[in-house]
């Protein structure tokens, strides 16, 4: 399967700042990932479907001007959360699609993000 | 819409017993379901991938089934040990398409 990798593992910053979270797949070509997040106690979420050169397909519900996804090359893709606030402290996770037609995800170890 | 359900939500059992933990869904048009490991403030390790197509799917102590007529999966850990101590977590893709729905994970302590 895929290794994928996350940028950084943690990050901790103040409110209204913005942050950025890398999604690498080190080993694989992947024209689809996914971005997820994770209140603590809770399941994963799906939050948008990020296409290689192509505009990101959010979920309902989740803000695509706060939650900015760019997917520019086929092993990298970048989730910015804007303008941070408290409720957004979160553990964010990416994966990737692997081959097409199989649909098995392999996930990166995940950003915990606190906003203070 | 696809929900995912598991049941139960917490388990703790002795060292060496064998156990079941159940995931059940209510879009029974899936292209697959996929059981994955979750340590504490980790991210998640792929356990087994169950296709649509299949019933069943092992991996040395782990069995995993799949009956989509009745829309549930069950993961079969023998011989458990301490060290299987984590949170379980089942997604199945939502009807048509490739995206993922969790169900809320069943956290499993294994006693020494």
């Amino acid at each position: 399967g895929a290794v994928v990798s996350q940028h950084p593992s943690r990050v901790i910053c103040k409110s209204g700042t913005s942050v950025k979270i890398e999604c690498r797949s080190l080993d694989f070509q992947a024209t689809t990932m996914f971005w997820y997040r994770q209140f603590p106690k809770q399941s994963l979420m799906l939050m948008a479907t990020s296409n290689e050169g192509s505009k990101a397909t959010y979920e309902q519900g989740v803000e695509k001007d706060k939650f900015l996804i760019n997917h520019a090359s086929l092993t990298l893709s970048t989730l910015t959360v804007t303008s941070a606030h408290p409720e957004d402290s979160s553990f964010y996770i990416c994966s990737v699609r692997g081959v097409a037609g199989e649909y098995e995800q392999y996930f990166g170890p995940g950003t915990r993000l606190t906003v203070t | 819409k696809q929900e995912v359900t598991q049941i139960p939500a917490a388990l703790s059992v002795p060292e060496g017993e064998n156990l079941v933990l159940n995931c059940s869904f209510t879009d029974s048009a899936i292209y697959n379901l996929q059981w994955f490991r979750q340590d504490p403030g980790k991210g998640l390790t792929s356990l087994l991938l169950i296709q649509s197509s299949q019933r069943e799917q092992t991996s040395g102590r782990l069995n995993a089934s799949l009956d989509k007529s009745s829309g549930r999966s069950t993961l079969y850990i023998a011989a458990s040990q301490p060290g299987d101590s984590a949170t379980y977590l089942c997604a199945a893709t939502q009807g048509g398409s490739e995206k993922l729905v969790f169900g809320k994970g069943t956290k499993l302590t294994v006693n020494p």
